[in-house]
């Protein structure tokens, strides 16, 4: 059972907004920074996301992350079909000296 | 370009030993913290395991704790992962990961294409 929770799933349509919610506590979101990954199936998770909001080279601003107390965001504005994947945030965690990821959330293109 | 290539996976009873190894290439190793991070069957990301660049400091889950030792070899550009004492539930793809620079951050920025290791009777 992971500390970071994720609703299972979102979907919007093409253009759409869609926000996933990444929920924590004192030790981990609370205290460090979060990150986000993409990953579709069968191959290796992408980081989307780190430092809360910064996006690595070639990942597009349609993609964008936020972080309040002890909770965090993604966002996808303007929603394409290539976008549904599956969605994990990250961050460490003091009180179990390691790093935890959230419980994944499917992202569906309708 | 950073390439990180993953190998010793495969089929191993309940109990037994297995070893992975990472190679990696394209980028100064010994800077880098390198970390193992595996993925069950339908499941989601589960963080295993980190070592910094110097091979001083190390992590690990608590599931894995005292069972899998993670150890890397600078001058071979090298990342390993002792995993003794398998369970069922070990069974998962490994990925081998570069951490970014940022302290404490999970910026995990370069993956392996993982090594899968099924433990089973």
């Amino acid at each position: 059972q992971s500390v970071l929770t994720q609703p299972p799933s979102a979907s919007g349509t093409p253009g759409q907004r869609v926000t996933i919610s990444c929920s924590g506590s004192s030790p981990n979101i609370g205290s460090y920074t979060v990150s986000w990954y993409q990953q579709f199936p069968g191959t290796a998770p992408k980081l989307l996301i780190y430092t809360n909001n910064q996006r690595p080279s070639g990942v597009p601003d349609r993609f964008s992350g936020s972080k309040s107390g002890t909770s965090a965001s993604l966002a996808i504005s303007g929603l394409q079909s290539e976008d549904e994947a599956d969605y994990y945030c990250a961050a460490w965690d003091d009180s179990l000296n390691g790093y935890v990821f959230g419980t994944g959330t499917k992202v569906t293109v309708l | 370009e950073v390439q990180l290539v993953e190998s010793g996976g495969g089929l191993v009873q309940p109990g037994g030993s297995l070893r992975l190894s990472c190679a990696a290439s394209g980028f100064t190793f010994s800077t880098y913290g390198m970390n193992w991070v595996r993925q069950a069957p339908g499941k989601g990301l589960e963080w295993v395991s980190i070592i910094g660049g110097g091979g001083a400091t190390k992590y690990y889950a608590d599931s894995v704790k005292g069972r899998f030792t993670i150890s890397r070899d600078n001058a071979k550009n090298s990342l390993y992962l002792q995993m003794n004492s398998l369970r069922v539930e070990d069974t998962a793809v490994y990925y081998c990961v570069r951490k970014g620079l940022v302290r404490y951050s999970p910026d995990f920025d370069y993956w392996g294409q993982g090594a899968l290791v099924t433990v089973s009777s």
